[in-house]
């Protein structure tokens, strides 16, 4: 079965305490694996698309990469505006169906 | 990124009647919509798929009577939930995108449906 699990279900972070979210998949056939960001009572914010293994990106204090199994999502120095639920999601292929992981809440203090 | 505007960002009805939300993309053509519900601190969950012009295809459990869909043209889709009830509380979230760009994925700003 298709499966998106993602850890911790919430992180609580001092501000520029670096720490990473973790998003492992099982699925047969990965078409690409994206991270966005979801703020409260807001529509999920596209950060990154990964599409195979060894991949990294990055977008100021974030940097996701991508392995056969999993993928990280690396946050440096965290400032209070990171807090947010990171949501991870695999496509496969073969169609346009996106799984969604139930995400990861982040919260930095100040 | 893409555009998309959802309406009304937040709704509240008596049980048993219908809510309408509509999903606007503002500037790009949308070959296909994506609706998905989103109930607290859990993630997004598919309700349906439609392209332009054809009928919804359902996930299952849910009930296409209940959740009544309609993507008549490359630039709005409307979410129809018909005799509401409580239960039916939840984010609602489109996602609209082209037949030319099928990997990233925007989407709305989402409805906050509240069933009394």
């Amino acid at each position: 079965e298709d499966q998106v699990t993602q850890s911790p279900e919430a992180l609580r972070l001092q501000e520029g305490e670096s720490s990473s979210l973790n998003c492992s998949y099982t699925v047969s056939g990965l078409r690409g694996l994206f991270w966005y960001r979801q703020d409260p009572g807001k529509g999920p914010e596209f950060l990154f698309t990964l599409y195979s293994a060894g991949e990294e990106k990055e977008k100021e204090r974030l940097k996701a990469t991508l392995t056969k199994k999993e993928s990280f999502l690396h946050i440096t120095a965290p400032k209070p505006e990171d807090s947010a639920t990171y949501l991870c999601a695999v496509r496969y292929t073969g169609g346009f169906k996106t799984i969604f992981g139930a995400g990861t809440r982040l919260f930095v203090k100040a | 990124g893409a555009v998309v505007s959802q309406h009304p960002s937040w709704v509240i009805c008596k049980s048993g009647t219908s809510v309408k939300i509509e999903c606007r993309s503002l500037d790009f053509q949308a070959t296909t919509m994506f609706w998905y519900r989103q109930f607290p601190k859990q993630s997004l969950m598919l309700m349906a798929t439609s392209n332009e012009g054809s009928k919804a295809t359902y996930e299952q459990g849910v009930e296409k009577d209940k959740f009544l869909i309609n993507h008549a043209s490359l630039t709005l889709s409307t979410l129809t939930v018909t005799s509401a009830h409580p239960e039916d509380s939840s984010f609602y979230i489109c996602s609209p995108t082209t037949s030319g760009n099928t990997d990233t994925q925007y989407f709305g700003p989402g409805t906050r449906l509240t069933v009394l």
